[in-house]
């Protein structure tokens, strides 16, 4: 499988830490993305980080890239309780015609108050 | 500027009925992707369309089927409904080229009977 892969599955923290997510993946990509999901709600983007790059900033939001590893990180910081919510990334790579979009298991992240 | 729109939001069915779920692309977006996901897991790709053709299939039986219209809205279509096809379907809408995030919709929760 080409799946991405998130650690940790689960990640419980108090207001005004830092959450730190992790991503990994098995092809060479075209770019990453961070989405975000509030219960029974759909997918947020986040960020997007090409493979020629290897950090981003988005407000609070930290995202860095090693290619060599294939691996990404989201850097939450400063965490809220609104920012409780599943964090999943994606892939998206080069197959054929076509560009794929590989979607990992997600990290489900609890901000407490 | 509307997002992507799905409908309807909420539909209870019993196994073997068939379905049929549609999705409102984001305006500017021209190819539209279905997912399933199941409570605590990630999207699984289902297809995508573009210019009215499946142009991508995840892993998922004929049952599943699909149609995009000429003003690039969609449709999925799912037959012989089983216990397991329980779970929120996600559109999301993007360019051809994945060069941007996909956008989606907030989701229709199916559940089988």
């Amino acid at each position: 499988s080409q799946q991405g892969e998130e650690d940790p599955q689960a990640l419980s923290i108090q207001e005004g830490e830092n959450a730190t997510m992790n991503c990994s993946y098995k092809t060479s990509i075209n770019n990453l993305q961070w989405y975000r999901q509030n219960s029974g709600r759909g997918l947020v983007h986040l960020i997007l980080i090409r493979s020629n790059e290897r950090e981003k900033h988005s407000g609070r939001l930290r995202v860095t890239l090693d290619t060599s590893k294939k691996s990404s990180s989201l850097l939450i910081t400063a965490s809220r309780a609104a920012d409780t919510a599943s964090y999943f990334c994606a892939t998206v790579f080069n197959a054929g015609n076509n560009r794929k979009l590989i979607w990992g298991l997600g990290t489900s992240l609890a901000v407490n108050p | 500027d509307a997002g992507v729109t799905q409908s309807p939001t909420h539909l209870i069915k019993t196994r073997g009925q068939q379905v049929t779920l549609r999705c409102s692309p984001k305006s500017g977006h021209d190819t539209v992707s279905w997912y399933q996901q199941a409570l605590g897991q990630g999207p699984q790709f289902i297809f995508q369309y573009y210019e009215e053709e499946e142009r991508q299939r995840g892993n998922f039986p004929d049952r599943f089927s699909g149609h995009q219209f000429p003003n690039y809205s969609s449709e999925l279509n799912v037959n012989a409904l089983l216990l397991g096809d329980s779970a929120l379907y996600l559109c999301a809408s993007s360019d051809y080229r994945g060069r941007q995030p996909q956008h989606f919709g907030d989701g229709t929760r199916l559940s089988i009977l």
